[in-house]
């Protein structure tokens, strides 16, 4: 089946540690998208890549850090400069960055860090 | 610009009506409507485009009103099912989709 998987689903840390969360799909995507969910806040997104070896900050970069080397894969990087990285996070994908495409989302997870 | 949706959260007995809504202070050239159950990933719904195309669900009714910059989400003779939380997302221009805060809608027997 194709789809999006996200690793783990929940995460704990100890605070001042980086931490990295795993988004891989296999839709033959070109896009590929960051999103950070706080209650009452709705989805804000954090990265977004167009292609392989590219990629742009959203809303609310600052204290992440993405790579993009394989089509399939996105990971992100929640570092000690995140001032508050406790958070649940959804990683999505579309066809590509036209107007009008439909974004697969992943199971998310939630990381919490103490 | 993060769009603005009303009502924050509806309460609303089987089979009674909803509508949620949707405005943007910048020209669309699309909205989309996602439902997010509970800590699991919001599900698509609807994506409705500048001109008039619209895909998506058959049960699921929206409209998109360009001049006012506004779309509504109609949902009609609800189900325990319906309950979640919907987001809608616009699309401005060449640059990502920007999310709402979202429309609790809770559906009691």
């Amino acid at each position: 089946d194709g789809g999006i998987t996200q690793s783990p689903k929940y995460l704990f840390r100890k605070e001042g540690q980086n931490v990295t969360l795993s988004c891989e799909q296999n839709l033959n995507h070109d896009a590929m998208y960051w999103y950070r969910q706080d209650p009452g806040q709705g989805l804000r997104l954090i990265y977004y890549s167009q292609i392989v070896n590219d990629f742009q900050k959203g809303d609310i970069a600052e204290g992440y850090s993405v790579s993009r080397e394989k089509k399939e894969s996105f990971p992100l990087t929640v570092t000690s400069a995140q001032k508050n990285p406790t958070a649940f996070y959804l990683c999505a994908s579309s066809r590509d960055r036209e107007i009008g495409n439909e974004q697969f989302f992943g199971p998310g997870t939630r990381l919490t860090v103490l | 610009q993060q769009p603005v949706q009303s009502p924050q959260a509806v309460i609303l007995r089987e089979g009674e009506d909803a509508v949620i809504n949707c405005s943007s202070s910048k020209a669309l050239y699309s909205v989309h409507w996602y439902r997010q159950k509970h800590g699991e990933a919001p599900v698509f719904l609807m994506i409705l485009l500048k001109g008039g195309e619209q895909k998506g669900h058959e049960k699921i009714s929206a409209s998109f009103n360009e001049k006012k910059q506004q779309s509504s989400l109609y949902l009609t003779a609800s189900q325990l099912s319906y309950s979640g939380t919907y987001f809608c997302g616009t699309e401005t221009g060449n640059t990502p989709l920007v999310f709402g805060k979202g429309t609790r809608l809770s559906v009691i027997a």
